[in-house]
């Protein structure tokens, strides 16, 4: 069974940075593309950032872009994201998504339940 | 990145069909077959529905189908059932190698 668990939410201030981890399982994890996505309160979704199967290669949300790094341990079955420089706008729910291919993020089958990250003074 | 434009709520009887579009870009839904559809029930993770435009993943319902049209995409659920209602967003692939998804569509089943 694939599972995601993420870990690493919390309440940050303004200005402050949070590392954001997701431990994948029941699946070849380095075979997958990896990606975040987020959700503000009573908003929709917003791709943040994706991982490609090897790790070599990342994309970014021009939202996040400088100011988040999506990384992965494939030793380890673990993607990271880390957040620095953070806004009250980066308040939302952060979903790890498994995609569907490795090459190339097309579709997300496996959803985390999401961590929650509250950006306020 | 713009987001795709959705309606921002559909609704529909039991047993009706109702269709979802999903409108981008040549750029995004227009240049790729990489659509897909998310369902989300209130309090819960996103669940994939429909992948490729068109195919559905192993569990999900026939009820549900997705079709493309030039730059917009749809996805059609016929036979609405109660468990129907929910929030339902689009993605597409985008040629800058990032995603795009739609600002969403809230489905009453009436």
């Amino acid at each position: 069974e694939v599972q995601l668990l993420e870990s690493g939410g919390g309440l940050v201030q303004p200005g402050g940075s949070l590392r954001l981890s997701c431990a994948g399982s029941g699946f070849i994890f380095r075979m997958y593309a990896m990606i975040w996505v987020r959700q503000a309160p009573g908003k929709g979704l917003e791709w943040v950032s994706t991982v490609l199967g090897s790790g070599d290669s990342t994309y970014y949300a021009d939202s996040v872009k400088g100011r988040f790094t999506i990384s992965r341990d494939n030793s380890r079955n673990i993607v990271f994201l880390q957040m620095t420089s953070l806004r009250a706008e980066d308040t939302a729910v952060y979903y790890c998504v498994k995609d569907r291919r490795s090459t190339i993020a097309v579709a997300g089958d496996y959803w985390g339940q999401g961590t929650r990250v509250t950006v306020s003074s | 990145q713009s987001a795709l434009t959705q309606p921002a709520s559909v609704s529909g009887s039991p047993g009706q069909s109702i269709t979802i579009s999903c409108t981008g870009s040549s750029s995004d839904v227009g240049f790729y077959d990489y659509v897909s559809w998310y369902q989300q029930h209130p309090g819960k993770a996103p669940k994939l529905m429909i992948y490729d435009v068109n195919i559905r993943p192993s569990g999900v319902s026939n009820r549900f189908s997705g079709s493309k049209s030039g730059n917009t995409a749809s996805l059609t659920i016929s036979g609405l059932q109660a468990e129907d209602e929910a929030d339902y967003y689009c993605r597409s692939f985008t040629r800058s190698n990032s995603q795009v998804f739609g600002g969403g569509t809230k489905l009453t089943v009436l």
